[in-house]
């Protein structure tokens, strides 16, 4: 178990829904950050948040929106996903954006119809 | 050339020995360098991290890094097959306010340990 929580675990969803992923940490952490993983690939950046404010986007299409209500939260607001966004989806924290280490979550496993 | 660079393996040893994980990235600017583990259909594991050129040791773990050369390692003693998994060397790049917390992934090398 890890110290960052994410629901749901799995998510299956067709192309005119609209989904929400949800992250949580409760370690006091300012910083927390949004990746997508194929299978077989590393990690890839999608979004920062630091201190509830967004600080990278890394052009990611306007279909993912994310949210920080309040900094022990981050959501990522789904709609009109194409079959090519399946993946797993992965929250991650640190202590603040810089050079401290990133604790990921167990991730959300996403499947677009 | 990658940003981050990892054979992608199979590296195969056998149980008891020394696995040794290697990485080369390109931004000599960057700052700090990482160890993830990944089994297969889980979420990354941070096993390691380091700042600073020489050895950083953590029970069975030992990461090595030489900023000269771009150089980043992870040893693993004693090799146990609950290691075999894939691992992820990441390295935080740069300093400017874009850059800051954006870790670059290498493509991750798999390690099988035979009993």
């Amino acid at each position: 178990d890890t110290e960052v929580t994410q629901t749901p675990k799995h998510l299956v969803m067709g192309m005119t829904n609209k989904k929400s992923l949800k992250c949580e940490q409760h370690m006091g952490h300012r910083a927390m950050y949004w990746y997508k993983q194929k299978a077989k690939k590393p990690p890839e950046l999608m979004f920062v948040y630091s201190y509830e404010k967004l600080s990278i986007n890394e052009s990611v299409p306007s279909r993912f929106s994310p949210e920080c209500p309040n900094s022990s939260l981050l959501n990522l607001h789904l709609h009109a996903l194409q079959p090519e966004d399946s993946a797993l989806y992965l929250c991650a924290s640190s202590q603040g954006q810089g050079a401290q280490p990133q604790h990921f979550g167990d991730g959300t496993r996403l499947s677009i119809l | 050339q990658k940003e981050v660079e990892q054979n992608s393996g199979p590296l195969s040893v056998p149980e008891g020995a020394i696995a040794s994980l290697n990485c080369t990235y390109s931004d000599r600017g960057s700052q700090s360098f990482f160890w993830y583990r990944q089994y297969s259909g889980k979420s990354p594991e941070l096993i390691m991290f380091i700042y600073s050129n020489g050895d950083k040791e953590d029970g069975r773990f030992t990461a090595q890094l030489n900023k000269a050369s771009q150089y980043v390692s992870l040893l693993i003693r004693d090799s146990q097959p609950s290691d075999s998994a894939t691992y992820l060397c990441a390295v935080n790049k740069g300093i400017s306010r874009s850059n800051t917390g954006k870790l670059i992934f290498g493509q991750g090398t798999t390690l099988q340990v035979k009993p």
